[in-house]
């Protein structure tokens, strides 16, 4: 059973900090991962995608991926209100699997 | 560049109905994606529909199924419904059907609830 964790949460963190979310996942065939942004009530937004080890960084955010750990996170620079979502891990490998999010609250 | 659009956007149906949800694929991308989202849940692949021909499916029984059409739009179809099928449906669409970069753009979902 393929399976991708994910701290439910919520994590909780004043308005200008790093937030930081992180991600398992079992499979170790697996080749891309995601991170999606979900607003409550919407559907996923992409914010990013890593499928190579190390970091990478876009505005604001990096991912950060570590295959022989298995693990990939991803860290928030200067923390906004509207970053208050639930972030989706997402992990493929001929599909996506994906964990069931961790709930991210902005402290103004 | 139109984006994924699906419909309807609610839908309320009762137990052993049968309920059919429509997605507009992004304009150029030939794969289209289903997903099924329950509260507090991550998205559960349901399958995946490649140039009219499944290409994929996640562990949903066959009361589950699908089409996808000649302009890329699509169908699922959930015969039988289920108390259990409540849940935000989400269509997903991509230029490819395979490798490692697999970016899914995301319709706005039907939210189905079944009484």
């Amino acid at each position: 059973q393929k399976e991708v964790e994910q701290n439910s949460g919520p994590l909780s963190v004043p308005e200008g900090a790093i937030a930081s979310l992180n991600c398992t996942y079992s499979d170790r065939g697996s080749q891309s991962f995601f991170w999606y942004r979900q607003y409550s009530g919407k559907s996923p937004e992409l914010i990013m995608f890593i499928y190579s080890n190390g970091d990478k960084e876009d505005g604001r955010f990096t991912a950060q991926l570590n295959k022989a750990s298995q693990y990939v996170s991803l860290l928030i620079r200067d923390s906004q209100p509207s970053d208050s979502a639930t972030y989706l891990c997402a992990v493929w490998h001929y599909q996506l699997i994906w964990g069931a999010g961790t709930k991210l609250i902005i402290k103004p | 560049e139109t984006g994924v659009t699906q419909s309807p956007t609610h839908l309320i149906k009762t137990r052993g109905q049968q309920v059919t949800l429509r997605c507009s694929s992004q304009s150029g991308h030939n794969t289209v994606s289903w997903y099924q989202q329950a509260l507090g849940q991550g998205p559960q692949f349901i399958f995946q529909y490649y140039r009219e021909e499944e290409n994929g499916r996640g562990n949903f029984p066959p009361r589950f199924s699908g089409l996808q059409f000649p302009n890329y739009s699509s169908e699922l179809n959930v015969n039988a419904l289920e108390l259990d099928d409540s849940a935000l449906y989400l269509c997903a669409s991509s230029p490819e059907t395979s490798g490692i970069y697999n970016e899914q753009f995301f319709g706005p979902g039907t939210r189905l609830t079944v009484l």
